[in-house]
């Protein structure tokens, strides 16, 4: 069964610097999504990007979030200047057309030192 | 915007007997409503969901029932089983196009 792949499974970055976050949706899904989960909390959503452009996005994804698909298969979320709170599992999420349900990938841990 | 409730936070029962996990939501605009499991280190992986147009859907052991009225959903597992395991999510939506509210988790414990 097609999975959603995302890399690396766990990044550790210094406060302060750049970071991107890697996803690979299910080939043939047309809207992609950010959400994250800090420890202990509940899944949290971030952003949903639709045609090149972000279709709806939380009070979460402040000017220091973007998201790109830079090319046919990748979809990325770049957090520009990390913060502690940052330190959360970020999952990728994709679907196929409107009326299909989301497939989460298994998670990227960010931690922040 | 929405707020999703989930009860219980954890719930431990014998191989065999039947699990329950509630759900309420406060926006009455939400229309969607899947059920995820999340095992240790992988994703969340949906097992069910519904649709406001339907008061229950069942899916062999599981089953989720709509109360569109009352604003609460809930999921059934029946004959559960050590692999059923996990956390539980439910989440609420607009459609399923739209941003998933999810609830905070139900860690659900089946004993042998």
């Amino acid at each position: 069964e097609p999975e959603v792949t995302q890399t690396p499974s766990h990044q550790v970055t210094q406060m302060g610097q750049e970071v991107i976050l890697r996803c690979v949706p299910i080939s043939n899904h047309l809207y992609f999504y950010w959400y994250r989960q800090i420890l202990g909390q509940k899944v949290e959503f971030l952003v949903s990007f639709y045609n090149n452009e972000i279709s709806e996005k939380s009070e979460i994804f402040d000017d220091q979030f973007s998201v790109e698909r830079p090319d046919g298969s990748n979809f990325t979320l770049k957090i520009r200047s990390t913060k502690l709170e940052d330190s959360a599992m970020y999952f990728c999420a994709s679907k196929v057309i409107n009326n299909q349900p989301q497939h989460f990938g298994d998670g990227t841990r960010l931690s922040i030192l | 915007g929405e707020n999703v409730e989930q009860h219980p936070s954890t719930l431990s029962v014998q191989e065999g007997d039947s699990a329950v996990i509630k759900c309420t939501y406060s926006d009455s605009a939400s229309n969607y409503f899947p059920w995820y499991k999340q095992e240790l280190g992988k994703g969340p992986q949906l097992i069910i969901d519904i649709r406001s147009n339907v008061g229950e859907k069942k899916d062999q052991r599981i089953a989720v029932t709509l109360n569109k009225t009352a604003k609460h959903f809930s999921l059934h597992i029946t004959e559960t089983q050590p692999e059923d395991s996990a956390v539980y999510f439910c989440a609420a939506s607009k459609d399923s196009g739209y941003a998933l509210n999810f609830g905070k988790g139900t860690s659900l414990l089946v004993t042998p």
